[in-house]
């Protein structure tokens, strides 16, 4: 695909309901992350994938949320018992490699609970 | 920790105006920064980094690790610079893995 496409592009859900969203990235990039914006705040880091593992989950706010990139592509974030401040817009980027690749973003999954 | 200061939510200049969006840092290791922008309804996106010195769309941005910040400029604004306007801090947090911390950004009006 031309870009990082994420579906779907919009989730309004209950409290307490799970949800996933999931991401699509460039074809042929390695390196897959996960961010949250807030509403008034910049993304915040959630997750990094490099192949099919997460290299580094240390931005996960709690074990309500999971990620997974089973066969190093699609990605799938994964949110159990919604709460009102998982609502967010959900980033997923892309990049050729880790490190100090250009990261390319998904036009995002916007979440909210209700 | 890490952290990306974004004085301002909002800069309204008129068109043909100079321009500076303010970004401060705290990092204790070697900084390396970016600029991302997001215009009106479209993808967040790269805009510039401070390793390649260059400028994009007539922006530029200088590191000054004495003040710690790296403002963004451009001497005449025009309207398609209006958007929203991230600083970004990338940091490696061990196992190969970098993150960018963000600033809250800065949304930039400019005025026909």
């Amino acid at each position: 695909g031309a870009g990082v496409s994420q579906t779907p592009s919009n989730k309004v859900t209950e409290k307490g309901k799970y949800v996933e969203l999931r991401c699509d990235p460039i074809s042929g990039h390695t390196a897959l992350y996960w961010y949250r914006q807030s509403l008034g705040q910049g993304p915040e880091f959630l997750i990094y994938f490099q192949g099919t593992g997460a290299a580094d989950d240390s931005g996960l706010p709690n074990d309500r949320f999971f990620a997974v990139r089973p066969e190093g592509s699609v990605s799938t974030l994964k949110i159990q018992r919604t709460e009102r401040g998982d609502s967010a817009v959900y980033l997923c980027a892309s990049s050729r490699t880790g490190g100090s690749g250009e990261l390319f973003f998904g036009e995002g999954s916007r979440l909210t609970v209700l | 920790a890490q952290r990306v200061t974004q004085p301002e939510k909002l800069l309204s200049v008129f068109k043909g105006a100079p321009v500076e969006l303010k970004c401060n840092y705290s990092y204790s290791g070697s900084p390396e920064l970016f600029w991302y922008v997001q215009y009106s309804r479209q993808r967040l996106q790269l805009l510039l980094r401070h390793i390649s010195r260059e400028s994009i769309k007539g922006f530029t941005a200088d590191l000054n690790k004495g003040e710690t910040s790296f403002h963004l400029k451009k001497p005449f604004a025009q309207e398609e610079d209006s958007a929203m306007y991230y600083c970004a801090l990338r940091t490696y947090s061990g196992a190969g893995s970098y993150q960018l911390t963000f600033g809250k950004g800065t949304k930039l009006s400019v005025i026909p």
